[in-house]
């Protein structure tokens, strides 16, 4: 079974430059979740699809930050404009039902340098 | 308020040891445990879930005391391949749908 497809993989921007990042999650996966994390930190929640509605979006810097998933299945996070702080990997994980079941299929990540 | 919180780590254990990794959750509402295996500069995945009996899988056993909100893993005759960061998630439903909180993950470094 095909895993969580992300990409880019790698990104370098400068700030203020603008990046997107796709994500293609399992097939049959309703939930589809983007989580940031820093170096040294663990995961952050930015957003969460439960098919193609919005359900938890509290965490997402909605002056830079955007999010779609198209159809209910692929998914884009946006980014314009980049800060430094942003230099982050960027994971989506997708999950069949909600996350009460705990078992997230994370992507490989796309991992964002903005210098 | 850190709403999860781990042991900052990282634990320097050789072959053979046994160790323990703690959390602590602060949202008394939340509703099921998880410890998830991150490989260096990879994605994380399950390890299993937590329990309010415990639970044990091989060489790994996870506790919950959910009157101290505080969650434990125990590895048993640590191996080389042990050798990862232990992230601490835990869900919390809120107006209907789940969310999983992630600690910042305690890095265990196994040695010959």
């Amino acid at each position: 079974e095909a895993g969580v497809a992300q990409s880019p993989r790698y990104k370098i921007i400068e700030k203020r430059q603008s990046v997107a990042f796709w994500c293609n999650p399992i097939s049959g996966h309703a939930t589809l979740y983007w989580y940031q994390q820093i170096l040294g930190q663990g995961p952050k929640l930015l957003i969460q699809f439960q098919n193609n509605g919005v359900v938890d979006d509290s965490q997402l810097p909605k002056d830079r930050f955007s999010a779609e998933r198209l159809k209910g299945v692929d998914s884009t996070l946006k980014i314009q404009p980049a800060k430094l702080e942003d230099s982050a990997v960027y994971l989506c994980a997708s999950s069949i039902g909600t996350a009460a079941t705990g078992e997230l299929f994370f992507g490989e990540g796309s991992r964002l340098t903005v210098l | 308020r850190k709403e999860v919180e781990q042991d900052p780590g990282p634990f320097n254990v050789p072959e053979g040891a046994t160790v323990a990794f703690n959390c602590t959750y602060s949202n008394s509402a939340s509703q099921s445990f998880f410890w998830y295996r991150q490989d260096c500069r990879k994605e994380p995945k399950l390890l299993m879930s937590v329990y309010s009996s415990g639970n044990e899988d091989g060489r790994f056993t996870a506790q919950l005391n959910r009157a101290s909100q505080y969650i434990s893993l125990l590895i048993r005759d640590s191996k080389l391949s042990d050798s990862a960061t232990y992230l601490c998630v835990v869900n919390f439903v809120n107006s209907g749908y789940s969310t999983l909180t992630f600690g910042k993950g305690t890095m265990l470094l196994v040695s010959p």
